[in-house]
């Protein structure tokens, strides 16, 4: 069946532009992750969505960065005024339940110039 | 931070068995041994968990420690495609994942 998608694969954008990350979770995943890979690191944790619940934002660096989650669908990770500290991969992984494994996407490598 | 320690790098001979060491040092009650692994330019992806047996399935094999503070993955007959950096974490089957810096396998012909 269909994985978790992210899209664009990249993005390429100008210092102080703001850009949108989209993620189609699996189809009934009611659980919804966010990461960042700088290069050569580990996985960051940004921000979590659990059905109706609210979200925990408590890895979002700043500001800048906001997620949104239509029910239990697509989400948007949104950067405002992008630094070049932003550039990494975004991943983003859902589970059936908060309990259950993660499945990862792809991810969105973001390059900021 | 990543509460998991791990050897930073593993060789692993084609066909061979590639055994994964992991210390929990500070794993509490609630917590679950999760490991994933990412292949190069890929998200990672969910291997095998245990709390306290040993578990089994088509990917690997996990074995844990009685005192829960070491475990160890095995890959009984890796493959080139095995080549990945492998992560163990503990896991209280809620929210975030934290990854630490993993162990980087590479299986070699």
């Amino acid at each position: 069946g269909a994985g978790v998608s992210q899209s664009p694969s990249n993005k390429v954008t100008e210092k102080g532009k703001d850009v949108e990350l989209r993620c189609d979770p699996i189809s009934g995943h009611t659980a919804l992750y966010w990461y960042r890979q700088r290069l050569g690191q580990g996985l960051e944790f940004l921000i979590y969505f659990q059905g109706n619940s609210a979200p925990d934002k408590s890895g979002l660096p700043s500001d800048r960065f906001s997620a949104e989650r239509t029910g239990e669908s697509v989400s948007t990770l949104t950067i405002q005024r992008t630094q070049q500290e932003d550039s990494a991969v975004y991943l983003c992984a859902s589970s059936l339940q908060h309990d259950n494994e993660q499945f990862f996407g792809p991810g969105t490598r973001l390059t900021v110039l | 931070d990543a509460k998991t320690t791990q050897p930073p790098s593993m060789d692993c001979a084609e066909g061979r068995a590639a055994n994964l060491p992991c210390n929990h040092s500070t794993i509490s009650g609630n917590e679950y041994v999760y490991w994933y692994r990412q292949i190069h330019s890929q998200g990672p992806q969910y291997i095998i968990h245990g709390l306290k047996n040993n578990e089994t399935n088509e990917m690997a094999s996990l074995i844990i420690t009685e005192d829960r503070k070491s475990s160890t993955l095995i890959l009984p007959h890796a493959t080139l495609r095995d080549t990945a950096v492998y992560y163990c974490i503990d896991y209280n089957q809620g929210g975030k994942l934290i990854f630490g810096q993993g162990t980087e396998l590479s299986v070699k012909p």
